[in-house]
């Protein structure tokens, strides 16, 4: 069955450090990764797509890899900042009519002060 | 842009009354929505897909007479808890997408079933 595996375990990092956060994934050949920014008590926010014949996209601080030979995206945050803190998700999104989207638990990353 | 809002963001009911929770895409036309639920530390569980002016696709497990969704507008799709009990206590989200992959999600409705 299809798998996607992020780090359970909360990501500390120091103010000004880059953050890189992990997306594995198992039995499933998407056609496009999502990364997703989510607080407490809040709906996900849309932060960057990268489609499977991408190696990189970048915004602003934000980078993200995708390496469909490893099955693995890495989601990087350059100068991190406390307002950073948060959780991040990725989702893996199907071709096709139904273009179905399967999310992954989420990594929490803490940037300390 | 591309905002969507949900409604109410809280409600408390009583088991065995019903719930409605509205979607909405303010400022652009949603083709297809899809309502999640997630438990505390848990990852979004797709229930159920909806395209305007046609019936919901439901995910396995998600009981469609329980769960009763309505997609009327490109604007507006609704998700109607019937019969609520306890276990039905979660956080329901909405999300939109127009024509391209990118889902854009609403702020969630907590509900908690007494």
């Amino acid at each position: 069955s299809q798998k996607i595996e992020q780090n359970s375990e909360a990501l500390n990092i120091q103010e000004g450090k880059t953050a890189t956060l992990t997306c594995n994934y198992t039995n499933y050949s998407p056609a496009y990764l999502q990364w997703y920014r989510q607080d407490p008590g809040r709906g996900p926010v849309f932060l960057l797509l990268i489609r499977e014949n991408e190696k990189e996209k970048r915004k602003e601080r934000l980078k993200v890899t995708f390496d469909t030979t490893l099955k693995q995206s890495l989601f990087h945050i350059t100068a991190s900042q406390p307002a950073d803190s948060a959780t991040y998700l990725c989702a893996l999104g199907s071709s096709g009519g139904y273009q179905k989207v399967t999310f992954g638990t989420g990594t929490k990353l803490q940037v300390i002060p | 842009g591309a905002v969507v809002s949900q409604h109410p963001s809280r409600v408390i009911c009583k088991s065995g009354t019903s719930v409605k929770i509205e979607c909405r895409s303010l400022d652009f036309q949603a083709t297809t929505m899809f309502w999640y639920r997630q438990f505390p530390k848990q990852s979004l569980m797709l229930m159920a897909t909806s395209n305007e002016g046609s019936k919901a696709t439901y995910e396995q497990g998600v009981e469609k007479d329980k769960f009763l969704i309505n997609h009327a507008s490109l604007t507006l799709s609704t998700l109607t808890v019937t019969s609520a009990h306890p276990e039905d206590s979660s956080f329901y989200i909405c999300s939109a997408r127009q024509l391209q992959e990118t889902q854009y999600f609403g702020p969630g409705t907590r509900l908690l079933v007494l």
